[in-house]
């Protein structure tokens, strides 16, 4: 099956900074990227759908300014938290959309602002 | 608003029981649906998914599922379930919301087989 990385697999900031997550498509191409955040023993919740070379969308509450979302190209996707504080801290899973309209989902980034 | 609910938050059952895991969806325009499975320190694995076609479909590992449209359901089941199913199973709808198409996922049921 089509495979997803993420880099890095953990992450610990400091209030305040910022941090950049990857996520790559291996041996696909992925026209839509989508980021995910997972909460203890919680579902995933969609954060936003990203296209290639455009602007991402973003789901009702999240903050467009603080998760800095780029989609560089039809491999790679990045998610950049702004200014983190602890209540960032989460699970922060990608996604590839694959031709067939499921997902292939990357291993995640647990971030951990102190 | 549209959302999916699984029933079953957790699940413990003996090697060799059966298992069937509730789905249930509220959106009234078509859908896609999938069933992933996330075994402990991995990520989401796809076990099987509905676009079209034969209601019933058949995933990995043994598993299959049932679209019911009237029900609105997409239960997961299979026959016999091994110690090595133990993991923790999402469900999750793809439907048009906001102008675009997103996966919606259940809360996710984690099931536990003792051998």
């Amino acid at each position: 099956g089509a495979v997803v990385s993420q880099h890095p697999s953990r992450v610990i900031c400091k209030s305040g900074t910022s941090v950049k997550i990857e996520c790559r498509s291996l041996d696909f191409q992925a026209t839509t990227m989508f980021w995910y955040r997972q909460f203890p023993k919680q579902s995933l919740m969609l954060m936003a759908t990203s296209n290639e070379g455009s602007k991402a969308t973003y789901e009702q509450g999240v903050e467009k300014d603080k998760f800095l979302i780029n989609h560089a190209s039809l491999t790679l996707s990045t998610l950049t938290v702004t200014s983190a504080h602890p209540e960032d801290s989460s699970f922060y899973i990608c996604s590839g959309g694959g031709l067939g309209g499921e997902q292939y989902f990357g291993p995640g980034t647990r971030l951990t602002v102190t | 608003a549209q959302s999916v609910s699984q029933h079953n938050h957790h699940v413990i059952l003996s090697e060799a029981a059966s298992l069937e895991l509730g789905c249930n969806y509220s959106y009234g325009g078509t859908v896609n649906l999938f069933w992933y499975v996330q075994y402990p320190g991995q990520h989401l694995q796809l076990l099987l998914k509905y676009f079209s076609g034969d209601p019933l479909v058949k995933g990995i590992k043994g598993f299959e599922a049932e679209f019911i449209k009237s029900k609105f359901s997409f239960n997961l089941r299979k026959p016999s379930v091994q110690w090595s199913d133990t993991a923790e199973y999402f469900c999750a709808v793809d439907m048009f919301s906001g102008g675009y198409n997103k996966l919606i996922f259940g809360a996710g049921t984690r099931l536990a087989v003792h051998p």
